[in-house]
């Protein structure tokens, strides 16, 4: 299966402290995105990050890649009761388009003041 | 410029009517997909749609079609609705490597 897995499912952290989130998958990807979904609503893009690239950053946010291991992981810096949501990592293995995303089951992520 | 924009954003329909959703891309995007997520999972690709034809299809029943039209928006109908159709119904836009959603229409199924 293309899904990702991600790990842990769910996260509790008091404001101000990181929050990680791992995404693992079986397959060659052209690309990796991650999301922020809150309450059930709509998905959020919070950063791409291609197969030739190993670390992005954006904001508080940092995004590694590891292809050799197959997996990702984003890190929330310094997060605040705004961050509490769920978070999606989505494998595009199709043309690299976004055509076709598959997504893992999410981390619910918990930020306590 | 408006993100994606979906209707309705709820929807209540009883077992074996059908369905209409609606979608309208970002201003420029070609592509649409749809997704389906059921509560406590991750989106699950339905169709993807660019210049007007179905490019792609995920595991999903014939009761499931869409279409795209000429300004790119976009209709997901569903067929002979059961409870397990249930879910929130996404939309996604892109014009390069990034797929941009919208706020979903929730479709309950009594």
């Amino acid at each position: 299966s293309q899904q990702g897995e991600e790990d842990p499912q769910a996260l509790s952290i008091q404001e101000g402290e990181n929050a990680t989130m791992n995404c693992s998958y079986k397959t060659s990807i052209n690309n990796l995105q991650w999301y922020r979904q809150n309450s059930g609503r709509g998905l959020v893009h919070l950063i791409l990050i291609r197969s030739n690239e190993r670390e992005k950053h954006s904001g508080r946010l940092r995004v590694t890649l590891d292809t050799s291991k197959k997996s990702s992981s984003l890190l929330i810096t310094a997060s605040r009761a705004a961050d509490t949501a769920s978070y999606f990592c989505a494998l595009d293995a199709d043309t690299g388009t976004a055509s076709k995303l598959t997504f893992g089951t999410g981390t619910r992520l918990q930020v306590t003041l | 410029d408006a993100g994606v924009t979906q209707s309705p954003t709820h929807l209540i329909k009883t077992r074996g009517q059908h369905v209409t959703l609606r979608c309208s891309p970002i201003s420029g995007h070609k592509s649409v997909s749809w997704y389906q997520q059921v509560l406590g999972q991750g989106p699950q690709f339905i169709f993807q749609y660019y210049e007007k034809e179905e490019r792609g299809r995920g595991n999903f029943p014939d009761r499931f079609s869409a279409r795209q039209f000429p300004n790119y928006s976009s209709e997901l109908n569903v067929n002979a609705l059961l409870l397990g159709d249930s879910a929130l119904y996404l939309c996604a836009s892109s014009r390069w490597a990034e797929a941009f959603f919208g706020q979903g229409t929730r479709l309950t199924v009594v």
